[in-house]
């Protein structure tokens, strides 16, 4: 069974200009998140799909951060302008059944981003 | 207080050791519980889940005690390639899968 897949796997860009990631989740698995990992940090949720449906999108920075997941597969997150702030791994994670306590997320390995 | 705290870490243990890690949580409605474990420049991968009063797994066990909002992770016999970051899960309603900070674990020959 295929893994969650991204890329780039790195990125470096300078401060303002804009990136994207893009995440395709294991078949089958209807739920998306995307999180924040900064070094020495846990990860954090920026945003979480349900099929094509935002579920939770709380902590994702609205003003410079975007995603999507159009057609309730493959999604991108985009950063623009991107600050200094935002250099992490952007980490993709799907699993199975939706909901807080049940199902294990399974991660893609990452894209790392380094903004100069 | 922070939705879910780790012991900062990190723990350097001699091979054949055992070691345990604490995390607490502040939502008293979560009902089941993970531990992840990190390895260097990698992604999280699932350790171990716990819905009961705890879980074993050969040389890892993980216990839960409600009253007190704490999960712990017991690791016997330590490996060298138990080497890694150890991150406590705990599902919030709105939030989801919410990551704690993690715990590095360096096991040394």
């Amino acid at each position: 069974e295929a893994g969650v897949a991204q890329s780039p796997r790195y990125k470096i860009i300078e401060k303002r200009q804009s990136v994207a990631f893009w995440c395709n989740p294991i078949s089958g698995h209807a739920t998306l998140y995307w999180y924040q990992q900064i070094l020495g940090q846990g990860p954090k949720l920026l945003i979480q799909f349900q099929n094509n449906g935002v579920v939770d999108d709380s902590q994702l920075p609205k003003d410079r951060f975007s995603a999507e997941r159009l057609k309730g597969v493959d999604s991108t997150l985009k950063i623009q302008p991107a600050k200094l702030e935002d250099s992490a791994v952007y980490l993709c994670a799907s699993s199975y059944r939706a909901g807080g306590d049940t199902g294990e997320l399974f991660f893609g390995e990452g894209s790392r981003l380094t903004v100069l | 207080r922070k939705e879910v705290e780790q012991d900062p870490g990190p723990f350097n243990v001699p091979e054949g050791a055992t070691v345990a890690f604490n995390c607490t949580y502040s939502n008293s409605a979560s009902q089941s519980f993970f531990w992840y474990r990190q390895d260097c420049r990698k992604e999280p991968k699932l350790l171990m889940s716990v819905y009961s009063s705890g879980n074993e797994d050969g040389r890892f066990t993980a216990q839960l005690n409600r009253a007190s909002q704490y999960i712990s992770l017991l690791i016997r016999d330590s490996k060298l390639s138990d080497s890694a970051t150890y991150l406590c899960v705990v599902p919030y309603y709105g939030q989801n899968f919410v990551f704690g900070p993690g715990t590095r674990l360096s096991v040394l020959p």
